[in-house]
């Protein structure tokens, strides 16, 4: 059963252009939404998060909005760069038990072509 | 600071045999993690460790078991390696409302 679901899985753009990665979840437990950047043969590591009672977070180039009664969240980058070509998760996390319990989406796979 | 450390960085095992892949984290984190990464299948949780001297089952956990060595340790361990082992493996550690921290991987190949 994947919780987070989350597309493309594979996305090419247009240095300049304008990349968006769209997720939906369907667990109302889960309170935090951070989305990770991962570069071949690197670990994953945090791009930019949002919680659920604000709508929007911008940070530099990237964008997270978030649409709470629809459970859809979405990354957008402005003047989409090469050095943005990487692979990008949506995760949506929840506290139980005493530790962050994280669900990952399958991950889009991000090209910008100069 | 190393952040979170992960040895090796590949391995090749043959089916049946046995492994064990290490973790390590400088930054005193109470919970860690261990996850594989398939493609198509994102990163699923194997094992965690909420604290020091805990471990529990994650997703994934069938063939496979954990030891919280002490607060900065938590090894992933393959009794009897098979092919559908075959994975990307990533240790992370997290503050129990904080972000989780990766380390660069294992890739690991089961013939």
């Amino acid at each position: 059963q994947q919780q987070v679901k989350q597309s493309p899985q594979s996305l090419i753009v247009q240095k300049g252009g304008i990349s968006i990665i769209n997720c939906a979840y369907e667990n109302t437990a889960f309170d935090y939404f951070p989305w990770y950047q991962q570069f071949p043969g690197k670990g994953p590591a945090l791009l930019i998060a949002i919680r659920p009672d604000v709508s929007e977070k911008k940070e530099g180039r990237f964008t997270i909005s978030f649409n709470k009664s629809a459970k859809q969240f979405s990354l957008h980058i402005m003047d989409s760069q090469p050095g943005d070509s990487a692979t990008y998760f949506c995760a949506a996390s929840t506290h139980s038990g005493g530790y962050q319990k994280v669900t990952f989406g399958i991950g889009t796979k991000l090209q910008v072509i100069p | 600071n190393a952040g979170v450390t992960q040895t090796p960085k590949f391995q090749v095992l043959k089916t049946g045999q046995s492994m064990t892949l290490q973790c390590a984290q400088d930054m005193n984190h109470n919970s860690m993690y261990w996850y594989r990464q398939d493609p198509g299948m994102g990163l699923r949780l194997i094992y965690y460790s909420a604290s020091e001297g805990t471990t529990d089952k994650g997703e994934v956990p069938n063939g496979y078991n954990v030891s919280r060595l002490n607060k900065r340790e938590f090894s992933l361990r393959l009794e009897s390696a098979a092919p559908s082992q075959t994975s990307v493996y990533f240790c992370a550690s997290s503050e129990i409302t904080d972000t989780q921290y990766f380390g660069p991987g294992t890739r690991l190949t089961v013939l």
